[in-house]
């Protein structure tokens, strides 16, 4: 248990289907982030959350949808997803405000969403 | 723009010998490196992390990287691996900002 928990851990869907990620952190961390790891890709940065604020989308499509309510969650919220869409959803989390370089750039990953798309 | 490159996409070696995990990465700045274990079925889990000081780091489950500026390389070693080190491994990038730049990851499987 790395202090981030992810739900569902497995979610098959519809292309016409909504439905919605999970992410909670439990370390008193202010920064959330979504990645996206596909079969044989390195890890592509999604989405980036400071103290509830975006302050990143890496060119994500519309059909990815981020939501922050606070600093402890963030959603991923889904609809008319691609077969393509498939793979597995990491969230992590981070401190901020530490000095540069000692602690801010330690991501804390849950285990993941595998979503399936079909 | 950064880019990490692992040389091998997977390693297969003989329990209790040692292993190599190459990583280079390209940056005309000042970085900061990192590398991540990726067990099956889990998320990734920080192995060792260089951002300043001794170029030689020490991480966690016996494993080591040596910062090597002038070759931009920061490979992961163990001197002996156990079974339970099967898993992929991935090095990671950052120029201190939160944009963190992972290579494709290697993956390390261990023979009895």
């Amino acid at each position: 248990e790395t202090g981030v928990t992810q739900t569902p851990r497995h979610l098959v869907m519809g292309m016409t289907n909504k439905k919605s990620l999970k992410c909670e952190q439990h370390l008193g961390h202010n920064a959330m982030y979504w990645y996206k790891q596909s079969a044989k890709k390195p890890l592509e940065l999604m989405f980036v959350y400071n103290f509830k604020e975006q302050t990143e989308n890496n060119s994500v499509p519309s059909r990815f949808s981020p939501e922050c309510p606070n600093s402890s969650h963030l959603f991923l919220h889904l609809h008319t997803l691609q077969p393509e869409d498939s793979a597995l959803y990491l969230c992590a989390s981070s401190p901020l405000g530490q000095a540069f370089g000692s602690g801010a750039n330690v991501l804390t990953f849950g285990a993941g969403s595998r979503l399936t798309v079909l | 723009a950064q880019s990490v490159t692992q040389l091998d996409s997977q390693v297969p070696v003989f329990e209790e010998a040692p292993v190599e995990l190459r990583c280079n990465y390209s940056s005309s700045v000042s970085v900061y490196l990192f590398w991540y274990v990726q067990y099956p079925n889990q998320g990734l889990q920080l192995l060792l992390k260089y951002l300043s000081g001794s170029t030689l780091v020490k991480g966690i489950n016996g494993f080591e990287a040596e910062f090597n500026k002038s070759q931009t390389s920061f490979h992961l070693r163990k001197p002996s691996v156990h079974i339970s080190d099967t898993a992929e491994y991935f090095c990671a990038v950052s120029q201190g900002a939160q944009k963190l730049v992972f290579g494709q990851g290697t993956r390390l499987t261990i023979n009895p």
